[in-house]
């Protein structure tokens, strides 16, 4: 099946920085990439959608410009949250629909990466 | 517009006898349905999904579901629970329109 990568896994950063989370299709090309934001024990919240080479489009309530979004190439897309805050502590996943296949609507998820702002 | 519900926010269990995870849909269309499942700290796998054709779907690690149109059902089973099937499961929908919906989930606990 398609492999999605994310990367990293885990990161722990001071308050004030940036942090820059990678989402990479393996094998196959991602003309979408989905980012959502998931709090303990709850259900996963759509952030943004990704295409490759246009501009990210936001849920309703989602600070573009926390959340930078950046989708360079049919195999990688970026999130950058940046002047992390301790809310910003969250469980973030990634995820990409084929390009070329049937528009079922099936994802394919990375890994997901825990981030935890001191 | 659409919308998913799984109805039970936890079930429990006992190793050995059956799953039944329960999850109601509504969309103006003909939508296709998953179940993806996550183990903690992980992200998602899908388990099955349901895009018009047979309406009983087989998946991985013995899963299936039954797309019942009449009762906007896609219910999640299992005959045999395993301590590994302990995650959080989610159904999923997605229309013509392309927009995908996750219900809020159901944790599984299983016990020994």
């Amino acid at each position: 099946g398609a492999v999605v990568s994310q990367h990293p896994s885990r990161v722990i950063c001071k308050s004030g920085t940036s942090v820059k989370i990678e989402c990479r299709s393996l094998d196959f090309q991602a003309t979408t990439m989905f980012w959502y934001r998931q709090f303990p024990k709850k259900s996963l919240m759509l952030m943004a959608t990704s295409n490759e080479g246009s501009k990210a489009t936001y849920e309703q309530g989602v600070e573009k410009d926390k959340f930078l979004i950046n989708h360079a190439s049919l195999t990688l897309s970026t999130l950058t949250v940046t002047s992390a805050h301790p809310e910003d502590s969250s469980f973030y996943i990634c995820s990409a629909r084929v390009r070329g296949r049937l528009n079922t609507g099936e994802l394919f998820f990375g890994e997901g990466s825990r981030l935890t702002v001191l | 517009a659409q919308s998913v519900t799984q109805l039970d926010s936890h079930v429990s269990v006992s190793e050995g006898t059956p799953v039944l995870l329960r999850c109601n849909y509504s969309s103006s269309y003909s939508p296709s349905l998953f179940w993806y499942v996550q183990h903690p700290n992980k992200g998602l796998q899908l388990l099955l999904k349901y895009t018009s054709a047979a309406t009983l779907v087989k998946g991985i690690n013995g899963f299936e579901a039954e797309f019942k149109k009449s009762e906007t059902s896609f219910h999640l089973t299992k005959p045999s629970a395993h301590m590994s099937d302990a995650a959080e499961y989610f159904c999923v929908v997605s229309d013509r329109d392309d927009k995908i919906i996750f219900g809020k989930g159901t944790r599984l606990h299983i016990l020994p």
